[in-house]
């Protein structure tokens, strides 16, 4: 079955830390995949996104996302996080052409000032 | 005009009441969504609309019934509801094709009491 998996549901981090948030898929053939975050009292946006050619991907804000095909991981980085990056950040992948994104359980990230 | 637009931002309604859920794209975009999000959870996938077509109902009770009058509207009628209902409802819409990414509207929070 088609499933996407975080492995941190809360991370707290100072300024100026860096990041990285772990995501893992099970898909089978054509996987796209996606960062989405959930700033508080906005709607979800997309950060990043992954379909094919060089698996180090660059989003907005500083946030990068390396796809490692062997691992089945996609997992999100920033170097140095900011007060502002205090969000919900979703993984999420869907097969090319099925419409059918899913998405992983959400990890809430937390920077102190 | 890279917007989803969601109406109501926030509705309260009895178990008996019918009520609708409205978004709007002026993206072009030929695949709209509905997707649930309850408190702290990931969004769920309910319905997806291509070229105005319903291609994907994930086993929504029927007291969910989406309508697609035409590529740029999405509705949501809602008729004998259940206070776990309760939730943030998001429309998205998106391209089909290869470029798959979502963009999301504020959403519609609702309470069933």
């Amino acid at each position: 079955a088609q499933s996407v998996s975080q492995h941190n549901h809360h991370v707290i981090l100072s300024e100026a830390a860096s990041l990285e948030l772990g995501c893992n898929y099970s898909y089978g053939g054509t996987v796209n995949l996606f960062w989405y975050v959930q700033y508080p009292g906005q709607h979800l946006q997309l950060l990043l996104k992954y379909f094919s050619g060089d698996p180090l991907v660059k989003g907005i804000k500083g946030f990068e996302a390396e796809f490692i095909k062997s691992k089945f991981s996609f997992n999100l980085r920033k170097p140095s996080v900011q007060w502002s990056d205090t969000a919900e950040y979703f993984c999420a992948g869907g097969s090319t052409g099925g419409f059918k994104t899913i998405f992983g359980a959400g990890t809430r990230l937390f920077v102190k000032a | 005009d890279t917007e989803v637009t969601q109406t109501p931002k926030h509705l309260v309604m009895g178990m008996t009441n019918k009520k609708s859920l409205k978004c709007e794209q002026h993206m072009g975009h030929r695949a709209m969504y509905w997707y649930k999000q309850k408190a702290k959870k990931p969004p769920e996938l309910m319905f997806v609309y291509s070229y105005e077509k319903l291609s994907i109902n994930e086993s929504v009770p029927s007291r969910f019934s989406p309508e697609c009058p035409n590529s740029s509207l999405l509705n949501l009628h809602l008729h004998a509801l259940q206070p776990e209902d309760s939730a943030l409802y998001l429309c998205a819409s998106s391209q089909p094709g290869r470029d798959e990414k979502l963009f999301f509207g504020s959403g519609t929070q609702l309470s069933v009491l």
